[in-house]
């Protein structure tokens, strides 16, 4: 079956830009995760959706940074006034439920000029 | 705090040598753990998970893993590298099903 996809896969985007990152999760799965990447590090914790629960924000960097979940379905990210340092790999993954394995997308590569 | 640590930033292996990566934990319960592996610009693969039972796991692409509860560790192993292992490994933790905690990750390099 289709896996978690993302998109765009590449952004381009102007310093002091909004952008919007978007996630479409494995269809069935509750939990829903974003990570982000910078070069040549690891992965940083954003946000955490599970079903209808209230969402854990509590590795949002700031307040530019936001993320809804309709539903089980389709997520997206969203970063105000983009600053140079959000360059990065935006990753999103997506479990069957808490406490099972995650399984992810090909990332957004945001850079911000 | 949970934690995940990897004590090698980069190794290099021939191929067809053996592998071990390292992963050491911290967590206050039996923890979920799992390796992934990670392409340049490409998204993370599971390589494997453990979750109860049996402490050696066996994952897709040849490797396993064995969980040793005393010494808080998940080492992934491979007994024979292909060139096509060179990658990033990243080992990671449930954290309560919270989230995901992950190590800073191991770079491999095969030499032909």
């Amino acid at each position: 079956g289709a896996g978690v996809s993302q998109s765009p896969s590449n952004k381009v985007t102007e310093k002091g830009k909004d952008v919007e990152l978007r996630c479409d999760p494995i269809s069935g799965h509750t939990a829903l995760y974003w990570y982000r990447q910078r070069l040549g590090q690891g992965l940083e914790f954003l946000i955490y959706f599970q079903g209808n629960s209230a969402p854990d924000k509590s590795g949002l960097p700031s307040d530019r940074f936001s993320a809804e979940r309709t539903g089980e379905s389709v997520s997206t990210l969203t970063i105000q006034r983009t600053q140079q340092e959000d360059s990065a790999v935006y990753l999103c993954a997506s479990s069957l439920r808490a406490n099972t394995e995650a399984f992810f997308g090909q990332g957004t590569r945001l850079t911000v000029v | 705090a949970q934690s995940v640590t990897q004590p090698d930033i980069h190794i290099t292996v021939s191929e067809g040598a053996s592998l071990e990566l390292r992963c050491n934990y911290s967590y206050g319960a039996t923890p979920y753990l799992f390796w992934y592996v990670q392409s340049p610009g490409q998204g993370l693969q599971l390589l494997l998970k453990y979750f109860s039972g049996d402490t050696l796991v066996q994952g897709i692409k040849g490797f396993e893993a064995e969980f040793k509860r005393s010494q808080s560790s998940f080492n992934l192993r491979k007994p024979s590298v292909h060139w096509s292992d060179a990658a990033e490994y990243f080992c990671a933790l449930d954290n309560y099903g919270q989230n995901f905690v992950f190590g800073p990750g191991t770079r491999l390099s095969v030499l032909p």
